[in-house]
């Protein structure tokens, strides 16, 4: 089936600095794009979402950035801090006829280096 | 604490042993799933409910049986287990199946088969 993956499994980076974590997704038709953070010993925990009609949504220090021609989904985080360490998966699903649950990444591990 | 709980937290249990893993949400939502989470691989859904009523069943060995007696309980019923089959079990309850505001997960079930 389709699948959602991301480019880099593990990323270092200084407290402070800008973090970006790519995704790329196989399906299409999937009009619905979310991030979640991991982190050890809990479950998943919703961080942004974007429909596919934007290309771009802010949070707090978040950015979700979508590019539909390439199938491409990414993270910025904002000046990085120790709490950010954590496991970031990317999920899309398809609004349309048939199966439409969220289907995950695999995701990436970010380290923040104090 | 996230709105979906799940216990136990931790369970160990030999090949023979039956046992249970509870999940229970009062956010009112209506869809509920379990997913198994493995090392370096990505979300595997397990089973979906949606208004109490098995939606999808993704090929799961019948070792593992679902049971959703209501809107807010999901139990997933172990038997005969494999050692393959350690993991960490999440639960997670949307409002609507595509998962629009994302899906709700708990801290997980972390088991281990011996």
């Amino acid at each position: 089936g389709e699948s959602v993956g991301l480019h880099l499994p593990t990323l270092s980076v200084q407290e402070g600095d800008n973090s970006i974590i790519n995704c790329a997704y196989s399906n299409s038709a999937s009009d619905y794009f979310i991030w979640y953070k991991q982190e050890s010993g809990k479950g998943p925990q919703f961080i942004i979402d974007i429909r596919s009609n934007m290309d771009k949504r802010q949070g707090q220090r978040v950015t979700v950035l979508l590019n539909k021609t390439v199938k491409h989904l990414s993270l910025q985080i904002a000046a990085t801090q120790p709490g950010d360490s954590a496991v970031y998966f990317c999920a899309d699903s398809y609004s349309g006829a048939g199966s439409y649950q969220l289907t995950f990444g695999k995701g990436t591990k970010l380290s923040v280096i104090p | 604490e996230t709105g979906v709980t799940q216990t136990p937290r931790h369970l160990v249990m030999g090949m023979t042993n039956k046992k249970s893993l509870k999940c229970e949400q009062h956010l009112g939502h209506n869809a509920m799933y379990w997913y198994k989470q493995s090392a370096k691989k990505p979300l595997e859904l397990m089973f979906v409910y949606n208004f109490k009523e098995q939606t999808e069943n993704n090929s799961v060995p019948s070792r593992f049986s679902p049971e959703c007696p209501n809107s807010s309980h999901l139990f997933l019923h172990l038997h005969t287990l494999q050692p393959e089959d350690s993991a960490l079990y999440l639960c997670a309850s949307s409002q609507g199946m595509q998962g629009l505001g994302g899906y709700t997960f708990g801290s997980g079930t972390r088991l281990t088969v011996v």
